[in-house]
């Protein structure tokens, strides 16, 4: 049972449009968690959001995360090709985290 | 700081060889991870270690054993390779307090098992 479920899989969009990212699940998470993963190389946390509704702004990525706690967006603005990697929402489970199956974003100039 | 650092960055294994991966860390976290990753199927955990001389199974743990002897350190054993075990290897780590669990992730091992 994946408890964190990410749409789309696949994505690749033209250098300048805008997107956005799902994470979903049917489960309460006490916070949600966003990474990249750049190819060879391992996750790189962007951000952590905590409060029901709550949205975080990093450059030209907002990421909210819902008023029930229990799904996230990650949209961005102006895609470069520099957002290109493996996008990866995640929570919290006692002393785990559990890793959706990840967005694969490919921005082509 | 150097944060989460893994040895080695590749390895080649023949069927049945058995080896260990190191992971070393420098920010004084108490709970450390070991992770799989495969084309099309994400981060799967395989053990993980919430403090020093401690121990627990993950998702998927069997082929594998772990220890962690020092806090800093947390080793990945291979007793007897598959080639099923082909994959890459990330190490993370993570402080308690905040309840978050936010993982700090090594660079990663590739292992390839022939």
């Amino acid at each position: 049972t994946q408890l964190l479920e990410q749409s789309p899989q696949f994505l690749s969009i033209q250098e300048g449009e805008n997107l956005t990212v799902y994470c979903n699940s049917s489960s309460v998470f006490s916070s949600l968690q966003w990474y990249r993963q750049e190819p060879g190389e391992g996750p790189v946390l962007l951000v952590t959001v905590v409060t029901g509704g709550e949205v975080k702004k990093l450059k030209r990525l907002t990421f909210q995360f819902g008023d029930a706690r229990k799904d996230s967006s990650l949209h961005i603005t102006a895609a470069q090709p520099g957002d290109t990697g493996l996008y990866l929402c995640a929570g919290p489970r006692s002393a785990k985290i559990i890793f959706g199956s990840g967005t694969r974003l490919s921005i082509r100039p | 700081n150097a944060g989460v650092t893994q040895t080695p960055k590749f390895r080649v294994l023949k069927t049945g060889q058995s080896m260990t991966l190191l992971c070393a860390q420098d920010m004084n976290h108490e709970y450390m991870y070991w992770y799989r990753q495969d084309p099309g199927m994400g981060l799967r955990l395989i053990h993980y270690s919430v403090g020093e001389g401690t121990t627990a199974k993950g998702e998927v743990p069997d082929g594998y054993n772990v220890s962690r002897l020092k806090k800093q350190n947390f080793l990945l054993g291979l007793e007897s390779a598959a080639p099923s075990q082909t994959s890459v290897y990330f190490c993370a780590s993570s402080a308690t307090g905040t309840g978050s669990y936010e993982q700090y992730f090594g660079p990663g091992t590739r292992l390839t098992v022939t």
